[in-house]
């Protein structure tokens, strides 16, 4: 069964400093992995998605993942972070079959201090 | 931007009334879905739908209902709203891969 575990729950940074969100997957085969992110009161929007491609994968906003298969992850950065980051943001795996069900992570919720 | 709409976007109701929350698509996407979300938690999901005439339920228990009469228009439907029902519901569609999601509808019920 597909599963991912976000390892932090809060994360609070700097503007202007790296940000790192963290992600695990377990899968019983090669996974596609997505990145969303969720502003207060508002509906999931995707960030990037990993499809057995490039393992580097390049998001909007300056975001990136990279996907890791000898360390399970698929963690989320961003060289700089911007006021307008503060969100909360989710990593999924897809289920199997012909459903497309997503699973989601717990979330991480970002801070961005000015 | 997905074109993925939700309506009401929020809604204050008292108990034991009946409420229909609605969810329309225009990319043609034959999946859909529902997830029910309680503030700072993950999405969980209580319904979808493969295509016209095809509902199934979720991972998670809900007492509320759905419709795919046509492929755009997935509402839920509570036949008598109670207080535990008070929660986020967000919509999504999908082919394969990624889902786009709706803005939400958030639901009190006092």
């Amino acid at each position: 069964a597909q599963s991912v575990t976000q390892l932090d729950s809060h994360v609070s940074v700097s503007e202007g400093t790296p940000v790192l969100l963290r992600c695990n997957y377990s899968s019983s085969y090669s996974p596609s992995l997505f990145w969303y992110v969720q502003h207060p009161n508002k509906g999931l929007q995707l960030l990037l998605k990993y499809t057995s491609a490039a393992t580097l994968v390049k998001g909007i906003n300056g975001f990136e993942a990279e996907f890791k298969k000898s360390e399970t992850s698929f963690h989320l950065t961003k060289p700089s972070a911007h006021m307008s980051d503060a969100a909360e943001y989710f990593c999924v795996v897809r289920g199997g079959g012909a459903t497309n069900k997503l699973i989601f992570g717990t979330g991480t919720l970002l801070a961005v201090q000015p | 931007e997905a074109d993925i709409y939700q309506t009401p976007r929020y809604l204050v109701i008292g108990t034991g009334k009946k409420i229909t929350l609605e969810c329309s698509q225009t990319m043609g996407h034959d999946k859909m879905y529902w997830y029910q979300q309680d503030p700072g938690m993950e999405l969980h999901l209580i319904h979808y739908s493969y295509g016209v005439n095809s509902t199934e339920k979720g991972d998670l228990s809900s007492e509320s209902t759905v419709s795919r009469i046509r492929t755009e228009h997935f509402p839920l439907t509570l036949e008598s709203a109670r207080p535990s029902h008070t929660s986020q519901y967000l919509c999504a569609s999908s082919e394969v891969g990624e889902q786009y999601f709706g803005p939400g509808t958030r639901l009190t019920v006092t």
